[in-house]
């Protein structure tokens, strides 16, 4: 079992619906949580940081952690075809220490 | 926001050469930098951890004597993959762990690099 599960999709929405990604993990040890987004052929971009239980938000982004379920999640709120990317959950268990990553999950919003 | 560089974008080699990717903290120092490989369609494989001034450690199944890592400074850290075959064909992604300002909203995390796409023939 991975450390780190994220559903690959694909997730299909069209433009201006909100995106629902979650990721669900089994060490406890991890503290900080981060979602990343990716374009083909590109290095991942840091959308979202945290690490406490609760929300965040940032503009159109939402991330939630919930420790005791061992679960994360991002929303995009109205989405646009700029946001097909793959989104890829990651978690570390200091601060500065290496990450685990979610396999990523490919999001396509349609026009 | 933290910007981090690599170059080459790509690279095409012959098997048999050794290939230099140089990763760059444009706008802060980092004392930590970290290697990934990725697959088409997979996600971020790490290779190895890179301290500014002490060996690299890396990951189970990386060979070390093929994937050099040199962090000679806080902005600078460098992969040579040597004596390159088809199969290390592959993107290869840097990031660098920005320390974030004292107090306040410490950021801590790791920002990437663009990548760098390895072609060997």
């Amino acid at each position: 079992q991975k450390e780190v599960e994220q559903d690959p999709g694909p997730l299909s929405v069209p433009e201006g619906a909100i995106v629902s990604l979650n990721c669900t993990y089994s060490n406890s040890a991890f503290q900080y949580f981060m979602w990343y987004r990716q374009y083909s052929r590109k290095g991942p971009e840091l959308l979202m940081y945290t690490y406490s239980s609760g929300n965040k938000e940032d503009g159109r982004f939402t991330a939630q952690v919930d420790k005791s379920s061992k679960y994360i999640s991002l929303f995009i709120r109205d989405s646009q075809p700029s946001d097909s990317a793959t989104y890829l959950c990651a978690m570390g268990k200091a601060a500065g220490n290496k990450l685990t990553f979610g396999g990523g999950t490919r999001v396509l919003v349609k026009p | 926001g933290a910007v981090v560089s690599q170059h080459p974008s790509w690279v095409i080699c012959k098997s048999g050469t050794s290939v230099k990717i140089e990763c760059r903290s444009l706008d802060f120092q980092a004392t930590t930098m970290f290697w990934y490989r990725q697959f088409p369609k997979q996600s971020l494989m790490l290779m190895a951890t890179s301290n500014e001034g002490s060996k690299a450690t890396y990951e189970q199944g990386v060979e070390k004597d093929k994937f050099l890592i040199n962090h000679a400074s806080l902005t600078l850290s460098t992969l040579t993959v040597t004596s390159a075959h088809p199969e290390d064909s592959s993107f290869y992604i840097c990031s660098a762990r920005d320390p974030g300002l004292a107090g306040g909203d410490s950021r801590d995390t790791q920002y990437f690099g663009p990548g760098t796409r390895l072609t060997v023939l």
